[in-house]
């Protein structure tokens, strides 16, 4: 079956930090990979996704590259702000005959950004 | 206006009381799902839906039904509810042109008491 581990939280870091959120996964046939954010009170956003291998998702200075070798997609950004305090959802999806299935979803990273 | 809204937003109910939950979308997609969230569970598959004609298990579908009244309608059912379907609950829709990149509503948190 499909499978996404990430790591625990929460991770707090200060304001102008390097961030690093580990995500690893296993899936039958080629997943398409997600990163999913979701602010206090609020539904899942997405952030940034990739298709196939080698290819990398960005967006609002997140970065995210698929490694097939490594079955990876770690979350990365430069310099963190307060704003980015939320929970962050690593998923993937595998197309099946009739289309893509639903998501599968990691637990869930709680970010917490101090100034 | 909100792309996909979810109705309602809470709801208290007792144990073995039948409800639903109902989901409508404006994007004009043909793909809903269902997801419940509990915490350090992350998100969950309830069920899913390729058109009007099409429902599907997904990984958590026991005590749960669904109804696919139109395409941008799409409601879920639990027809005896116990306290451990207290959660929060996502409808979410995509394109199946784009049908990996999916939408979700504003959720709607559920106890069941």
């Amino acid at each position: 079956g499909n499978s996404v581990t990430q790591m625990e939280g929460p991770v707090t870091l200060s304001e102008e930090a390097f961030l690093t959120i580990n995500c690893t996964y296993t899936a039958t046939g080629y997943p398409s990979l997600f990163w999913y954010v979701q602010y206090p009170g609020e539904g899942l956003q997405l952030l940034l996704k990739a298709t196939k291998a080698d290819d990398k998702g960005s967006n609002k200075g997140f970065e995210a590259t698929y490694r097939k070798e490594t079955t990876s997609f770690h979350l990365e950004k430069g310099s963190v702000q307060v704003s980015d305090s939320a929970v962050y959802f690593c998923a993937l999806t595998v197309y099946s005959g009739g289309g893509a299935d639903g998501l599968t979803f990691g637990k869930g990273t709680h970010l917490i950004i101090q100034p | 206006d909100a792309d996909v809204t979810q109705t309602p937003r809470n709801r208290i109910t007792k144990t073995g009381k039948r409800i639903m939950l109902e989901c409508s979308q404006t994007k004009g997609h043909d793909r809903m799902y269902w997801y419940r969230q509990d915490p350090g569970l992350g998100l969950r598959l309830i069920y899913y839906s390729f058109d009007v004609k099409d429902i599907n298990k997904g990984e958590i579908s026991d005590g749960y039904s669904v109804s696919r009244q139109a395409q941008a309608k799409f409601s879920l059912s639990l027809e005896s509810a116990i306290p451990n379907q207290t959660a929060l609950y996502f409808c979410a829709t995509s394109d199946y042109r784009v049908q990996e990149t999916q939408y979700f509503g504003p959720g709607t948190r559920l106890l069941v008491l």
